[in-house]
């Protein structure tokens, strides 16, 4: 079976410095991986997608995320931060399952961003 | 955005009453989800549906019932609400056949008292 680790539930940075935001899988097969933010009292927007195209992915609002088979990870990147990034943000795995997909939620971080 | 309503958004009921939260989709997509959030667990699985009338259990299933009667609609049923059922409800689609991408829908807090 398929999961997702969250490394951080909190995470806190200063306005124009770094991004890092971990998440390691266990996948059987060749996964599908998602970053998805929601900010307060909203739904799920999708930040980016890794479907074995390419291993580096870039999203929106500056967001990127690697992967690496070797090390099961998907972390999620940017190189500046914003105020307006302060959400939580969830890494997803998708996995088949009979003739439709099923979907593993990490538990989320808080991304906090101080001024 | 997928054109995904959830109707209503807040609802506060009492213990043992029969609720009904309602997903609404514009995009025909065929698959179609619920979850529950809750601190600390992220989201998960309720029920899923793959067509019309044809639904499957998810990984907190107990307690809940959907139909869909409609490609647009799914709809999930608390057949006699319990505290434990206090959470914030999301629907999502997923969209069309080659990709895996979920869209989700606004949520619905409920509260149980």
């Amino acid at each position: 079976a398929q999961s997702v680790t969250q490394l951080d539930s909190h995470v806190s940075v200063s306005e124009g410095t770094p991004v890092l935001l971990r998440c390691n899988y266990s996948s059987s097969y060749s996964p599908s991986l998602f970053w998805y933010v929601q900010h307060p009292n909203k739904g799920l927007q999708l930040l980016l997608k890794y479907t074995s195209a390419a291993t580096l992915v870039k999203g929106i609002n500056g967001f990127e995320a690697e992967f690496k088979k070797s090390e099961t990870s998907f972390h999620l990147t940017k190189p500046s931060a914003h105020m307006s990034d302060a959400a939580e943000y969830f890494c997803v795995v998708s996995e088949r399952y009979g003739g439709t997909y099923k979907y593993i939620f990490g538990t989320g971080t808080r991304l906090k961003v101080l001024a | 955005d997928a054109g995904i309503t959830q109707s209503p958004r807040h609802k506060v009921t009492e213990t043992g009453t029969p609720v009904t939260l309602r997903c609404h989709q514009t995009e025909n997509h065929r698959y179609m989800y619920w979850y529950r959030q809750d601190p600390g667990h992220g989201l998960r699985l309720i029920h899923y549906s793959y067509g019309v009338k044809d639904t499957d259990k998810g990984e907190v299933s107990d307690g809940y019932s959907v139909s869909r009667s409609k490609t647009e609609d799914f709809l999930l049923t608390l057949e006699s609400a319990t505290s434990s059922q206090t959470s914030v409800y999301f629907c999502a689609t997923r969209g069309l056949s080659g990709t895996d991408t979920q869209y989700f829908g606004p949520g619905t807090r409920l509260t149980v008292l």
